[in-house]
């Protein structure tokens, strides 16, 4: 079946600094979604892309879409302490079902 | 207006028991989705409502687990003769149609833990 991987698994950064989570699928996704999950909490969606090569900003973070659809990235300029939590691509193969990647936890530090 | 709603929040239940997780679409979302997160985890597929019918419910463990959607609106998740390994965070989405473009919005989730 689809799988969807994620790395790095774990990353502490220094407030300010930037951060990178990769996210590769082994299947081609029709598109691909980004939620974040805060400690203790619920995942929220974040943005979704679907064109192939697709780059989309909102405010800090900047998300890819790689050209055979088959990977993507989350890039976060300037982290802040209100960036800390777990950010997890999912896909779908063309239906309905969402699968999640393996998630990468962000920690910051002052 | 309110979001995805989970009751009970926690869920206690000791091996074999039988639970019912319970989760409140937003209002006018046609679809429904379910899913299970274990610790550390990203959240797994089990199973997504059109309406009252299951459009997939490849996600299903085993024949423990069972929902429904009566009446397309609230769901329920039934899980019989309960496993310690059945323990983790129990999530509901829903979105406004059936596309795979749609946004998912999740519920706060169900802990459940089987002792």
């Amino acid at each position: 079946g689809q799988q969807v991987m994620q790395i790095p698994q774990y990353q502490h950064v220094q407030e300010g600094e930037d951060f990178t989570t990769y996210c590769n699928s082994s299947t081609t996704l029709s598109n691909i979604q980004w939620y974040k999950q805060r400690p203790g909490g619920h995942p929220v969606f974040l943005i979704q892309l679907v064109k192939s090569g697709e780059v989309k900003k909102q405010k800090r973070l900047t998300f890819q879409f790689g050209e055979a659809k088959k990977n993507s990235s989350l890039h976060i300029t300037a982290t802040q302490t209100t960036d800390v939590g777990t950010y997890f691509c999912a896909g779908t193969g063309g239906g309905n079902k969402l699968t999640f990647g393996t998630g990468t936890q962000l920690k910051v530090e002052l | 207006g309110a979001g995805v709603s989970q009751t009970p929040s926690n869920k206690v239940t000791e091996k074999g028991k039988y639970v019912e997780l319970r989760c409140d679409p937003i209002s006018g979302h046609t679809a429904l989705y379910w899913y299970r997160q274990s610790l550390g985890q990203g959240p797994e597929f089990l199973i997504y409502f059109q309406g009252t019918g299951a459009a997939d419910d490849s996600g299903l463990p085993n024949d423990r687990f069972f929902a429904v959607r009566p009446e397309g609106s609230v769901s329920t998740l039934k899980i019989q003769r309960t496993e310690r390994g059945d323990s983790a965070v129990y999530l509901c989405a829903s979105s406004p149609r059936q596309a795979s473009t749609d946004t998912q919005y999740f519920g706060p989730g169900t802990r459940l833990t089987v002792l």
